[in-house]
């Protein structure tokens, strides 16, 4: 496609659900990163992939977050028995290589955690 | 860790008028520096970078100087138009072998009024 494409656009989770967010890169991107904005906040690094290797994840900030690229191209983000806490949006950014080339974002997914 | 602060916002300015958006950053050994851009509705946008020390990066009237000295990487306009209206996020990622992981600021909120 011609960007990252994020699905859903909004999330709305009872608490102690289990949500599945999506990321479809641009076509080629050998990176994927997700991260998590809080309202009012930057966004925070959660998770790195190159292709299907996630190679850090020094950002998810519970065993409750998982995530996944099995073929190197769609990405999922799940997150297990969801807390208030976790009411967010999540960004997914995709890039050509690594370190300097230009990181290209989702619009996100607005999880409400309710 | 590493760090970037940002101008506290949100900015309100009269069109034409001049803008300045303070990001200071803590980092260990060379970083590249951003600023990226946020549309409403729409992700997140590189707007320019720089990737060493007094570099200068500009795009769409926009500049910011890479300076080590005082660890600043301040964004600058000239004469903002309503369409400038956005919030703009500093950041940075490491130096060295870097994969492209980003560290942002806060955010700061830029209305612009005709």
């Amino acid at each position: 496609g011609a960007g990252v494409s994020q699905s859903p656009r909004y999330k709305v989770a009872k608490r102690g659900q289990d949500v599945a967010l999506r990321c479809d890169p641009i076509s080629g991107h050998v990176s994927l990163f997700w991260y998590q904005q809080a309202l009012g906040q930057g966004p925070e690094f959660l998770t790195y992939f190159q292709n299907e290797a996630q190679l850090d994840k020094s950002g998810l900030p519970s065993d409750r977050f998982f995530a996944e690229r099995p073929e190197g191209s769609v990405s999922t983000l799940k997150i297990q028995r969801t807390q208030q806490e976790d009411s967010a949006v999540y960004l997914c950014a995709s890039s050509s290589s690594g370190g300097n080339t230009e990181a290209f974002f989702g619009q996100g997914t607005r999880l409400t955690v309710v | 860790g590493d760090s970037v602060t940002q101008m506290e916002g949100p900015v309100t300015l009269s069109e034409e008028a001049f803008l300045t958006i303070n990001c200071t950053y803590t980092a260990t050994g060379y970083p590249s520096l951003f600023w990226y851009v946020q549309y409403p509705g729409e992700g997140l946008q590189l707007l320019l970078k720089a990737t060493k020390a007094d570099d200068k990066g500009s795009n769409k009237g926009f500049e910011a100087t890479y300076r080590k000295e005082t660890t600043s990487f301040h964004l600058e306009k000239g004469s903002v138009q309503v369409s400038d209206s956005a919030v703009y996020f500093c950041a940075l990622e490491p130096g060295g072998t870097s994969y492209g992981k980003l560290t942002f600021g806060q955010g700061t909120i830029l209305t612009v009024h005709p």
